[in-house]
């Protein structure tokens, strides 16, 4: 059965620093999102990207922030100067395969420590 | 704008008790309605959905029921197993357009001890 992943599993990073998460979305979806979850915390959405630009953000995608689909494969979230407060779980989805669907298809997350 | 909530954990239940876990949300149009189940250490699955009113989602012994007059979407199970002990999410997205955000509840804690 066809998959979300995201790479990698644990990213530990000093303040500061840029990161970049990974995605390699379903491979015949069109619509690609991000999420985070802090500890404790209800999930909250962050973007959502489709045919090569960005549909809609939040208030918490701020200019640190920034997502690209370098290839026909990938999916990438950047954040250019990592704060304490952006430990998070971040979850990548995809959805709407050619017959179109409204289900979104979650990956395992990257949990991203900032010290 | 739409929303979800969703009733505090955590909850703590014996083996083979009867589970519910109420979800009751605001939105505009007709979304679709899901449950998402988070195991420990684990990332989100999706549990079941419901597409529209009346609809019912079921799966792995969990169901939950499209109310569209009280604007709920129940999860219930008759058995729970030590195996159900996770975080479950109640969530939306409005089908309108197609790459429509999920919108999640807290989610609700469930502990289950032999």
């Amino acid at each position: 059965e066809p998959e979300v992943t995201q790479t990698p599993s644990h990213q530990v990073t000093q303040m500061g620093q840029e990161v970049i998460l990974r995605c390699v979305p379903i491979s015949n979806h069109l619509y690609f999102y991000w999420y985070r979850q802090i500890l404790g915390q209800k999930v909250e959405f962050l973007v959502s990207f489709y045919n090569n630009e960005i549909s809609e953000k939040s208030e918490i995608f701020d200019d640190q922030f920034s997502v690209e689909r370098p290839d026909g494969s990938n999916f990438t979230l950047k954040i250019r100067s990592t704060k304490l407060e952006d430990s998070a779980m971040y979850f990548c989805a995809s959805s709407g395969g050619l017959a179109g669907a409204t289900e979104q298809f979650f990956g395992p997350g990257t949990r991203l420590t900032v010290l | 704008g739409n929303s979800v909530t969703q009733m505090e954990g955590p909850v703590t239940l014996s083996e083979e008790a009867f589970l519910t876990i109420n979800c009751t949300y605001t939105a505009t149009g007709y979304p679709s309605l899901f449950w998402y189940v988070q195991y420990p250490g684990e990332g989100l699955q999706l549990l079941l959905k419901a597409t529209k009113a009346d609809d019912k989602g079921s799966n792995k012994g969990f169901e939950a029921t499209y109310r569209k007059e009280t604007t709920s979407f129940h999860l219930e199970k008759g058995s729970v197993q030590v195996s159900d002990s996770a975080v479950y999410f109640c969530a939306l997205s409005d089908p309108g357009t197609s790459y429509d955000k999920v919108i999640f509840g807290p989610g609700t804690s469930l502990s289950v001890i032999p």
